[in-house]
């Protein structure tokens, strides 16, 4: 199975900053995806990082608030811009390998704790 | 669109009880149905999935699912809780071949000495 590495693992900005979270998998894979999960509640999925070409964002996300960068199948970006405390989350990278044996199972980093204050 | 319903916000068993965790999920096409465990501060683990083959699905830890499509639920059960299990679980569905995940909202299990 896949292993995933986010940075930072946790981290406290003032609202109107900009963080970038990244992921990196040791191995490459062929789909990666960014999910939101806001304190007490479930994983939302915010897009899908897409290797070379933008991403694919969920209903109510859009690219100017979550840039995502794929510049290959290893590593991925996602940025959370001009911050307000509403984006205190989890953010959670995962991937899906669709070309080994862990076909259709997708495994999660660690996630990265986010708090706007 | 598809959905994933958790019966149960908590759930509290004794330790060495039936644990049973309950997802009905809404989809027009059969999907694909996943169990992750969440403990504190950590990511998620993939417990067990369901994609078309078997409908009771064994997964790791002693967990299993029985896929039921005239009920649209995948209950997740282990016969023995143990203490170690006290986590938090969530049912998700994916769209065939899409790779998305929806979840549900989650079951917070309790095992009780």
């Amino acid at each position: 199975s896949a292993v995933i590495s986010q940075k930072p693992s946790r981290d406290i900005c003032q609202r109107g900053t900009s963080l970038t979270i990244q992921c990196q998998v040791d191995s490459q894979v062929t789909m990666m995806f960014w999910y939101r999960q806001q304190p007490g509640q479930s994983l939302t999925l915010i897009a899908t990082a897409n290797q070379g070409s933008e991403a694919t964002y969920e209903s109510g996300f859009v690219i100017d608030k979550f840039p995502i960068s794929r510049p290959n199948l290893t590593f991925s970006t996602l940025t959370v811009s001009n911050m307000s405390p509403e984006d205190s989350s989890i953010y959670l990278c995962s991937v899906e390998d669709r070309t080994s044996f862990y076909y259709n199972e997708q495994f999660f980093g660690p996630g990265t704790r986010l708090t706007v204050l | 669109a598809q959905s994933v319903t958790q019966l149960g916000s908590h759930v509290s068993v004794s330790e060495g009880a039936l644990v049973l965790l309950r997802c009905n999920y809404s989809s027009s096409v059969p999907p694909y149905l996943f169990w992750y465990v969440q403990y504190p501060n950590q990511g998620l683990q993939l417990l067990l999935k369901y994609t078309s083959a078997a409908t009771l699905v064994k997964g790791i830890n002693g967990f299993e699912a029985e896929f039921k499509k005239s009920e649209t639920s995948f209950h997740l059960t282990k016969p023995s809780a143990h203490m170690s299990d006290a986590a938090e679980y969530f049912c998700a569905v994916s769209p065939t071949h899409t790779g998305k995940l929806i979840f549900g909202q989650g079951t917070t299990l309790q095992v009780k000495p």
